[in-house]
């Protein structure tokens, strides 16, 4: 089965630029999406195909992916981006054809 | 806008059965693929299963952890996604999420339904 993996936490200060990783094999091969989670809601999505943004979500959000690593960039953080974040993809070989990362806590310090 | 409102969560017995249910709006549910996803306490992410549109075939697929335990089925007359969960064990317990597929992504999410398997 495909694994996703993401650092437990990031810390970033206001206005920062905040970085989170998804890594897996190959990874560049794959279309990456990722899930924004604040406390006591329900995900939604801030980036599909890697690097599109849905309606509504600030161009402060970015994507990247290349070799074994995609990458979620939040420019200028603010208080209200702290939340989990969690990469996604869709793997045709896998059990689970819809495989998450382990998720990532964002903290704005 | 769209709208996913699941309903049919709470607390039941280890080898019980409960059946969730998810009432949509603002789109054409006809035309949509829909999924399930859950989440533990405290824990990440995991896809439950999915159903494609009847014009697509209306097939369904399963993880192993659930397959053949659970079931997904569709009532396009009234806009409704449902989860029928069998043989429930206490790793089930989490909250599940109504979502639409895209097809490769989860663009829409219900607000969840916290299912509890505890004796």
């Amino acid at each position: 089965s495909y694994v996703l993996t993401q650092p437990p936490s990031v810390s970033v200060a206001p206005g920062k630029t905040a970085r989170i990783t998804c890594g897996g094999n190959n990874i560049g091969s794959k279309s990456v999406h990722w899930y924004q989670q604040k406390p006591g809601q329900a995900p939604m999505l801030v980036i599909y195909y890697n690097s599109d943004r849905p309606s509504g979500i600030p161009e402060r959000f970015s994507g990247s992916n290349s070799g074994n690593t995609a990458t979620l960039t939040i420019s200028r953080v603010e208080a209200g981006d702290e939340a989990d974040y969690y990469c996604q993809v869709w793997d045709s070989s896998s059990d689970h054809l819809y495989v998450f990362g382990t998720g990532t806590k964002v903290t704005v310090l | 806008e769209v709208q996913l409102v699941e309903s049919g969560g709470g607390l039941v017995k280890p080898g019980g059965s409960l059946r969730l249910s998810c009432a949509a709006s603002g789109f054409t549910f006809s035309n949509a693929w829909m999924s399930w996803v859950r989440q533990a306490p405290g824990k990440g992410l995991e896809w439950v299963g999915r159903i494609k549109s009847k014009i697509d075939g209306g097939t369904t697929d399963y993880p192993a952890p659930v397959k053949d335990r659970f079931t997904i089925s569709r009532d396009d007359s009234k806009n409704t996604l449902y989860l029928q969960m069998n043989s429930l064990k206490t790793e089930d317990t989490a909250v599940y999420y109504c979502t639409t597929l895209s097809p490769y992504y989860f663009d829409y999410w219900g607000q969840g339904t916290l299912v509890t398997v505890s004796s």
